[in-house]
């Protein structure tokens, strides 16, 4: 079954403590996204990734990383979780064979930072 | 750089009348790409339908049309014959043409009344 997994689903964490929520898919797609969203703000894109090691910024990129060495992974690393980190997280990939790049999400991951 | 607007954070609609969604969006690029996307309790994001800029005729999906006013840039969705199964948050979204920069609107939550 053609899918974007993320994992964890859920996790409750402290200030400060590093995490690393991952992101894979098994379509062969050369981009990947990750985006947050919080209520009244809609998905707000984090980073991108156009290829294996290209990567870009989007528009909330502080204090997130991110690194593609692997085509089907996109890992996105939070150094030093703070509360307004708190948020769901969605993985999306799509493929640079379609002209529209139609987007297929993951299930997202609902982080908490206390 | 690009902005999507929705004006209308809630909405309702009667089961099997139709509803219009808006949405209006600013970019500088000529060759883009529209989406509406649908998020119901399950939080997964579901592509509902698609419009390219260059094509002139409006984009349909079975129940699901657009009514894009290019020259407006507006990116309205109708739901015709709406069904319980709508009620979710519709979220707009605009990607310009060979880059994967996409943002999206802050949500319109459909209420679907029996």
């Amino acid at each position: 079954e053609a899918q974007v997994t993320q994992n964890p689903r859920y996790l409750i964490t402290v200030t400060g403590k590093k995490l690393t929520v991952t992101c894979s898919q098994n379509m062969n797609h050369e981009y990947m996204s990750w985006y947050r969203q919080d209520p009244g703000l809609g998905l707000r894109q984090i980073y991108y990734s156009m290829n294996v090691e290209v990567t870009d910024k989007g528009d909330v990129p502080e204090g997130y990383k991110v690194s593609r060495k692997e085509k089907r992974n996109f890992p996105l690393i939070l150094e030093s979780p703070s509360p307004n980190q708190t948020s769901l997280y969605f993985c999306a990939s799509s493929s640079a064979e379609r002209l529209d790049n139609e987007q297929f999400f993951g299930p997202g991951t609902r982080l908490t930072v206390l | 750089a690009q902005t999507v607007t929705q004006s209308q954070p809630e909405m309702s609609v009667q089961e099997a009348e139709t509803v219009t969604l808006s949405c209006t969006y600013d970019t500088s690029e000529s060759d883009y790409y529209l989406f509406w996307y649908k998020q119901p309790p399950s939080r997964q994001m579901i592509l509902v339908i698609r419009q390219e800029a260059y094509k002139q005729q409006n984009a349909t999906e079975n129940r699901f049309s657009v009514n894009f006013q290019k020259a407006a840039k507006s990116f309205s969705l109708k739901i015709s014959d709406s069904q319980l199964g709508d009620a979710a948050m519709y979220f707009c979204a605009s990607r310009p043409g060979g880059y994967q920069k996409v943002t999206f609107g802050t949500g319109t939550k459909l209420q679907v009344i029996p």
